[in-house]
């Protein structure tokens, strides 16, 4: 089955600085790779996906990579802001018709210091 | 509904009853998930559904845990025989049938004593 590795664990970044999140996954045939932020005692919330037909995507301050060769996947976040402090998880899934599940990576907990 | 809704949001147990954890997914998502967080951990997939069948249950961790969905909408996760360990918070999603774009719910903290 599919297996995500999401480094690092902490992020500690001094507000308006960038941050960079990095995860693996070891099945070639994913095509859908979701990031997720949860904050404190609250439900994880989806913030940007990117599927395999596609490098890179933005949405504002945020923006994920994909590099399908390598099989990795990276979350950008740029002009950090005390609101993004919150636990990050990347994840990874083969999307067919009849669905399927997200493997999550362990999670990010990023620290904004203001 | 407009969102995913569990209940109950709390629930404390005593060792060895058995508890049951509901989910009641966005209308017209054909997809549920059920997950598993423990304390500051990731999220551990359980069993994921696609109508009323369950098409993997691989991360049921025992056979103490069992889930059910009827009418391809509310489910219900049952943990027999509660243990210590299965204290975490139990979160439920639901999609539509690609499975793009989970929703979560706010997640059930199950806490065994």
């Amino acid at each position: 089955g599919e297996n995500v590795e999401q480094h690092p664990s902490t992020l500690s970044v001094q507000e308006g600085d960038s941050a960079v999140i990095k995860c693996t996954y070891s099945d070639s045939a994913s095509n859908y790779f979701p990031w997720y932020k949860q904050e404190l005692g609250k439900r994880p919330q989806l913030i940007i996906d990117i599927r395999s037909n596609v490098g890179e995507k933005k949405d504002q301050r945020i923006a994920v990579t994909l590099n399908k060769t390598a099989k990795h996947f990276s979350l950008h976040i740029t002009e950090t802001q005390p609101e993004d402090s919150a636990v990050y998880f990347c994840a990874a899934s083969f999307i067919k018709a009849a669905g399927n599940k997200l493997t999550f990576g362990g999670g990010t907990r990023v620290l904004v210091k203001p | 509904g407009a969102g995913v809704s569990q209940s109950p949001s709390n629930k404390v147990t005593e060792k060895g009853k058995d508890v049951e954890l509901r989910c009641d997914p966005i209308s017209g998502h054909t997809a549920l998930y059920w997950y598993r967080q423990s304390l500051g951990q990731g999220l551990e997939f359980l069993i994921y559904f696609q109508g009323n069948s369950a098409p993997d249950k691989s991360g049921l961790p025992s056979d103490r845990f069992s889930a059910e969905r009827t009418g391809g909408s509310v489910s219900t996760l049952t943990i027999q025989r509660t243990q210590q360990e299965d204290s975490a918070v139990y979160l439920c999603a639901s999609s539509f049938t690609s499975g793009w774009g989970y929703t979560f719910g706010s997640g059930t903290r199950l806490t065994v004593v």
